[in-house]
Parts: structure tokens; sequence; C-alpha cells
């Protein structure tokens, strides 16, 4: 696709359920990044894929947060029994390379709310 | 422990005037530092990019300066126009472990623009 796609845009749901978020990264680019933004908060990096490897889980929050990436392409974040706190805007980004070297592209995010 | 730091946290200027947006950084060893502009409910867009040997960078009206000496950047806004109104986000990459470049965000500056 032209740009980067997340889906659901918005997603409403009950404490204690499991969520999935969706990311189509830009066809091509090997370098995948997850972040969350809080309201009123900067951005906070969840995971870095490249390819389908994940060589730094370090911003993942806790055990009940997991991420995987299939086929070069489409990334999943699953976040179990979801918690209020877990509210947040969650961002995708995709590079052509390693986030430093090349421009990094977000996609629109998906609006969480844990009620 | 990595840290970017922006001011003014809130900006608010008359349309036609200039302003300048602050970010100083602890990251290291440093790789790059880029700016964001971040309109409401979109995903954040680059603006410049910078590396250790470029001291100012422009992209229209929009100008970015690095002093890796005292890790300080700036990034200044001439002749805003309503359109400027945004979150402007500071983002430093450094070197992790296994030859990544981790992105460390800033909070980010809030302009608003009046007509």
């Amino acid at each position: 696709g032209a740009g980067v796609s997340q889906s659901p845009s918005n997603k409403v749901t009950e404490k204690g359920k499991d969520v999935e978020l969706r990311c189509d990264p830009i066809s091509g680019h090997t370098a995948l990044y997850w972040y969350r933004q809080s309201l009123g908060q900067g951005l906070e990096f969840l995971i870095y894929f490249q390819g389908n490897s994940a060589p730094d889980k370090s911003g993942l929050p806790s055990d009940r947060f997991s991420a995987e990436r299939t086929g070069g392409s489409v990334s999943t974040l699953t976040i179990q029994r979801t918690q209020q706190e877990d509210s947040a805007v969650y961002l995708c980004a995709s590079s052509l390379g390693r986030y430093g070297d090349r421009e990094a592209f977000f996609g629109q995010g998906t609006r969480l709310t844990v009620v | 422990k990595n840290q970017v730091e922006q001011s003014p946290q809130s900006l608010i200027i008359l349309e036609g005037k200039n302003c300048t947006l602050q970010c100083n950084y602890t990251v290291s060893p440093f790789s790059n530092l880029r700016w964001y502009k971040q309109d409401t409910g979109r995903g954040p867009v680059s603006l410049t990019i910078m590396t250790f040997s470029e001291n100012t960078k422009s992209n229209g009206r929009y100008t970015a300066t690095l002093d890796a000496d005292t890790k300080q950047s700036s990034l200044h806004i001439t002749a805003s126009q309503l359109s400027d109104s945004a979150s402007y986000i500071c983002v430093v990459s450094g070197f992790a472990s296994g030859g990544s470049y981790i992105p460390t965000f800033g909070r980010g500056t809030s302009l608003i623009v009046h007509p």
C-alpha cells in the first residue's frame, strides 16, 4: 500500500479482555516499530522488528503485551487481560532499514479505550 | 539513561511570527536527531534529520540546528501559518546492542498558531 495501515482505528474493550492490533507496513520495509502514546504523554517505544525477528523487546511494559510479525510484513500487537492503564493510541511505523538510518513512516494509530 | 527534553511544553504565537523550539538530549552514543510534526489525530511526519557532522538542515520554513557538543537542537519556524499548529517531537537515535538504532522520543512541544 501507499502508507502504513493500522486497524482498527478505534477499539473500545472491557477490562480483562484480550485485544489484537494490526499493522500493515509499507511494502518492502524491513523494519517495523510499535509505540504507544498515552494522553498528554510522549511516544513510548514498545518493540522493534527487523524482518520477522524482534531484536529489541525492551519496551513492552509487561508480559501481557506480545507482538509478532509474519512474512516480514504484517504485525500484530496483542494485549491480554487489558487494564485501564492500557488505554492509549498505539502507533506503528515502518522503514526501509534500521530506524536510525532511514526515515520511518507512521500509521494513523489505533485508539484503544479500556472501560 | 537516554533522555530527550523539549521546551517549551506549549507555545502560542500569532500567524506570521517566528518561533524556536528547543531539544536537549543525553542519548549516547549518538546516531542522529530528527524533528517530527504530528497533527492532531495523525501519525508523526518527519521534518528533518541530522547526523553528528551536520549543524543545520532546512525544510521550507523549518530550519533545524544541532550542537553535538552541548547536545542541543532547535527547530526554527519562520513566518508561521495556521497549518503549523501541531505537536513537534524531537527524536534522538543512539546505537543499541546488536547494531540497531533505538530512538528516544521527547514529549513534544504543542504549537498553536492564532490568526
